[in-house]
């Protein structure tokens, strides 16, 4: 059974500070990693996705993979209270039309 | 900026009803899933589509569960006989093969 772990939190982060979450999975064959945001009561929402080994950076979120240690983090810089939701680490394997495994999400609260 | 849609957003059903939930995908996208997420639970896969038909689906998706691409632009899930279990809510997901865009969702509650 492929499994992607996320610590439920909640992470509490001041605002203006840098948040870090992390994800790991089972699957040495994934290929594809994926982090979205998710409100409660909504939808979740395509934040950023990332492939190689590394960092990638957009705006002021950063997603490192290290498929090594089959380990995913996502930094989110200067946090604003609007950042405040739970944040899901999904992982995908070799095939563009493959399911996506989510995990259970990380509570994240932007203190003011 | 386009986005998927998906109706009804809401909707509530007894027993043992046929149910069935339309989803416009991102127009250049070929690639669609629908996933359910029960209160308080994790996202959860049922199916995906490509190529107008199955190309893969999750044992959730039991010969209760159907999906279709009955023209250009709808993708519809339908539940033959819908049980309380069913109750959840259900996104659906479009792809050009990188990220996958979710719908709004479509709560249903089944009583």
């Amino acid at each position: 059974q492929k499994e992607v772990e996320q610590n439920s939190g909640p992470l509490s982060v001041p605002e203006g500070a840098i948040a870090s979450l992390n994800c790991t999975y089972s699957d040495r064959g994934s290929q594809s990693f994926f982090w979205y945001r998710q409100y409660s009561g909504k939808s979740p929402e395509l934040i950023m996705f990332i492939y190689s080994n590394g960092d990638k950076e957009d705006g002021r979120f950063t997603a490192q993979l290290n498929k090594a240690s089959q380990y995913v983090s996502l930094l989110i810089r200067d946090s604003q209270p609007s950042d405040s939701a739970t944040y899901l680490c999904a992982v995908r394997d070799d095939s563009s039309a493959s399911k996506i495994i989510f995990g259970s999400g990380t509570r994240l609260s932007i203190r003011p | 900026e386009p986005e998927v849609t998906q109706t009804p957003s809401h909707q509530v059903t007894q027993m043992g009803q046929e149910v069935i939930l339309r989803c416009v995908p991102i127009s250049n996208h070929l690639y669609f899933y629908w996933y359910r997420q029960i209160l308080g639970q994790k996202v959860e896969f049922l199916v995906s589509f490509y190529n107008n038909e199955i190309s893969e689906k999750s044992e959730i998706f039991d010969d209760q569960f159907s999906v279709e691409r009955p023209d250009g632009s709808n993708f519809t899930l339908k539940i033959r006989s819908t049980k309380l279990e069913d109750s959840a809510m259900y996104f659906c997901a479009s792809s050009d093969g990188g990220g996958e865009y979710f719908g709004p969702g479509t709560r249903l509650t089944v009583t």
